[in-house]
């Protein structure tokens, strides 16, 4: 059965320094999606991405973030600067939006741990 | 903007036990989506629901959503110590946009 991946599974990183979280969405899929959840609280909306251009975004995707579809098959997310309080498991999502499939229905993937020391 | 809230947040029961885990809304639900997660895990999917009154079984586990689609409920029966984990609502919001919102999350710990 086709699922998301993501990569690393788990990113250490220090304050201040750059990361870029990877994901394959469901290779037929048009609309992908990144959420975060800090241990222990919600998980939250990030991003929604269709037609290599962002359709939303949470008020805490602010400049510090960036998505990009580098290819046909990765959907990146990118962290500059990062804080203490990026700390968290980010996951990837994707939905087909193809006629006959249920629409809304997202396919998570397994998350990216990120720790910011 | 719409929210989900899980009730209750933590519930401790014996194993073979029944429990009944919800989820309500605020708005009325376009596609409600339930989730195990280890604690600092990924989602499992476990059912989705989009019909008011509609009930769906898996195993040991059966989620219903009401008429009004404001509220869904997710009962296990002889509930196992597999069943362990944290239980997430989530949602389609009615905003004509793709993002799902989640519930708070109930904690479950089954005692052999």
């Amino acid at each position: 059965e086709p699922e998301v991946t993501q990569t690393p599974s788990h990113q250490v990183t220090q304050m201040g320094q750059e990361v870029i979280l990877r994901c394959v969405p469901i290779s037929n899929h048009l609309y992908f999606y990144w959420y975060r959840q800090i241990l222990g609280q919600k998980v939250e909306f990030l991003v929604s991405f269709y037609n290599n251009e962002i359709s939303e975004k949470s008020e805490i995707f602010d400049d510090q973030f960036s998505v990009e579809r580098p290819d046909g098959s990765n959907f990146t997310l990118k962290i500059r600067s990062t804080k203490l309080e990026d700390s968290a498991m980010y996951f990837c999502a994707s939905s087909s939006g193809l006629a006959g499939d249920l629409p809304y229905e997202q396919y998570f993937g397994p998350g990216t741990r990120l720790t910011v020391t | 903007s719409q929210e989900l809230e899980q009730s209750p947040q933590s519930l401790i029961v014996q194993e073979g036990k029944n429990l009944t885990i919800n989820c309500t809304s605020s708005k009325t639900l376009y596609g409600l989506y339930w989730y195990k997660q280890k604690y600092g895990e990924g989602l499992i999917f476990l059912m989705m629901l989009q019909k008011g009154g509609e009930e769906k079984s898996h195993e040991k586990i059966t989620a219903k959503l009401d008429e009004k689609k404001q509220q869904s409920s997710l009962h296990i029966t002889a509930s196992q110590p597999s069943h362990a984990g944290i239980y997430l609502c989530g949602a389609d919001t009615t905003s004509g946009t793709y993002k799902y919102i989640f519930g708070t999350g109930t904690r479950l710990k089954v005692l052999a």
